[in-house]
């Protein structure tokens, strides 16, 4: 079964750090382009940023370039996404998604997403 | 940045009603455009990809027209399982943008 795991949310203090992890399974991780998606309570979906299946290859919201950073381990199957200087406009439900090709395409498979809170 | 503008940002309809959600992008994008469907506390499911491939396993109620720069997305007989929130994307070239979401309600 083709599926996406996150972890790593929980409640960090502005400007702090936290780094999320989506371990896939059922599919070949490294031919396809996997991406982070947020969604603030009760707004709409954001996308924040995508890894090509070689992992060379990224691209990030203007919103978070500079402060998050995602990579992947295609060893273990896990994308990642590490979040620093965290602002309290970050909170939000992430998900982890997977493309349709292996630098772009539409997203096929989400995961059930992990919220990150940001508040002192 | 190409922008996704969706219309209208929700709709109340009958059940058996044909909806149809419209979304602009500012520049063309072939038809590198996507159909989400997020029902209440769930995850978005694709519905439709490449403007008008539906995605296997969508019931054929869905379709999806257009290309450039304006798309549409169709429910031609509305069932009270549809109630969501419709999200168009670009995936064109990154940023991968959302459209803001269309709420369908039942009337």
């Amino acid at each position: 079964e083709v599926q996406l795991m996150e972890s790593g949310g929980g409640l960090a203090q502005p400007g702090g750090s936290l780094r999320l992890s989506c371990a896939a399974s059922g599919f070949t991780f490294n031919s396809y382009a996997m991406n982070w998606v947020r969604q603030a309570p009760g707004k709409g979906l954001e996308w924040v940023s995508v890894s090509s299946g070689d992992g060379t290859v990224t691209y990030y919201a203007d919103s978070v370039r500079g402060r998050l950073t995602i990579s992947r381990d295609n060893s273990k199957n896990t994308l990642y996404l590490q979040m620093n200087s965290l602002r309290a406009e970050d909170t939000a439900v992430y998900f982890c998604a997977k493309a349709g090709g292996s630098y772009r395409g539409a997203f096929d498979i989400w995961g059930q997403g992990t919220m990150v809170t940001v508040s002192s | 940045d190409v922008q996704m503008t969706q219309s209208p940002s929700s709709l109340s309809a009958s059940v058996g009603d044909r909806v149809t959600i419209t979304c602009r992008a500012s520049q063309g994008i072939s038809n590198y455009l996507a159909w989400y469907q997020q029902k209440p506390g769930k995850v978005p499911k694709l519905l439709i990809f490449a403007a008008s491939t539906l995605q296997s396993g969508v019931p054929s109620r869905f379709s999806g027209s257009g290309s450039g720069t304006d798309f549409t997305l169709t429910i031609s007989s509305l069932q009270p399982e549809d109630v969501a929130t419709y999200y168009c994307q670009k995936y064109n070239s990154a940023p991968w943008m959302f459209g803001q979401g269309t709420k369908v309600e039942i009337k």
